[in-house]
């Protein structure tokens, strides 16, 4: 059974710095593309970062470029996001989900339960 | 960065038939894919690529595509099918790497 559990949420203030972390199980982690998914409060789904299977392919959206900062550590089975200069619009649920090729295919079946950011002082 | 443009809400008899598009210029290149969420559970993958349904969804859950528009049908539409649902599909402005979901649409049912 494929697991995704994030880690990392919690309260911060704006233009601090956060990381999260999803430690994955179930599957052969090295194998698959992975994706950062948020939802503020109330609101729609974001995509917010992915990175192929062995990193060589990363992407951001537009609302997060030079601030996250997206890797993973294929030996430890850990997705990672490092998020800088926060701000009050990056409070939000984050998800860690995996895609169903090596490269970005859009196809998320699979999600974690998420880790909530909230950026406030 | 592209857009895709949902209904912000829709709502179904019971048993009947429902459709929920998703509008965007990308979708005349990229297919879609389709996302259920119920209050307060994670997202799941309802419809993939031109019409697949991973394992367990039931087969009620339909898609397609016409133009710049992409389909998701509930045929018999179920009290277990209220839900948000949200399109998503590649980012076109993002060198075919990025993706971008739609606003999502509110069903209720009747």
């Amino acid at each position: 059974e494929v697991q995704l559990v994030e880690s990392g949420g919690g309260l911060v203030q704006p233009g601090r710095s956060r990381r999260l972390s999803c430690a994955a199980s179930g599957f052969i982690f090295g194998d698959y593309a992975m994706h950062w998914v948020r939802q503020g409060p109330g609101k729609g789904l974001e995509w917010v970062s992915g990175i192929s299977w062995n990193g060589g392919s990363i992407d951001y959206a537009d609302s997060v470029k030079g601030r996250f900062t997206i890797s993973r550590d294929n030996a430890k089975k850990s997705l990672y996001l490092e998020m800088n200069n926060l701000r009050a619009e990056d409070t939000a649920l984050y998800y860690c989900v995996k895609d169903e090729d090596t490269a970005m295919v859009g196809r998320f079946e699979d999600w974690g339960q998420g880790t909530l950011v909230t950026v406030s002082s | 960065s592209s857009e895709l443009t949902q209904d912000p809400a829709v709502s179904v008899a019971l048993g009947q038939t429902v459709r929920i598009t998703c509008q965007g210029d990308n979708l005349r290149t990229y297919y879609a894919s389709w996302y259920q969420q119920k209050p307060g559970q994670a997202p799941v993958l309802v419809i993939y690529s031109r019409n697949i349904r991973p394992s367990g969804i039931p087969d009620r859950f339909s898609g397609s595509r016409s133009g710049n528009t992409a389909s998701l049908t509930i045929t018999g539409a179920q009290a277990d099918d209220e839900a948000d649902y949200y399109c998503l599909s590649r980012d076109s402005s993002h060198n075919h790497l990025g993706w971008v979901f739609g606003g999502g649409t509110k069903l209720t049912v009747l």
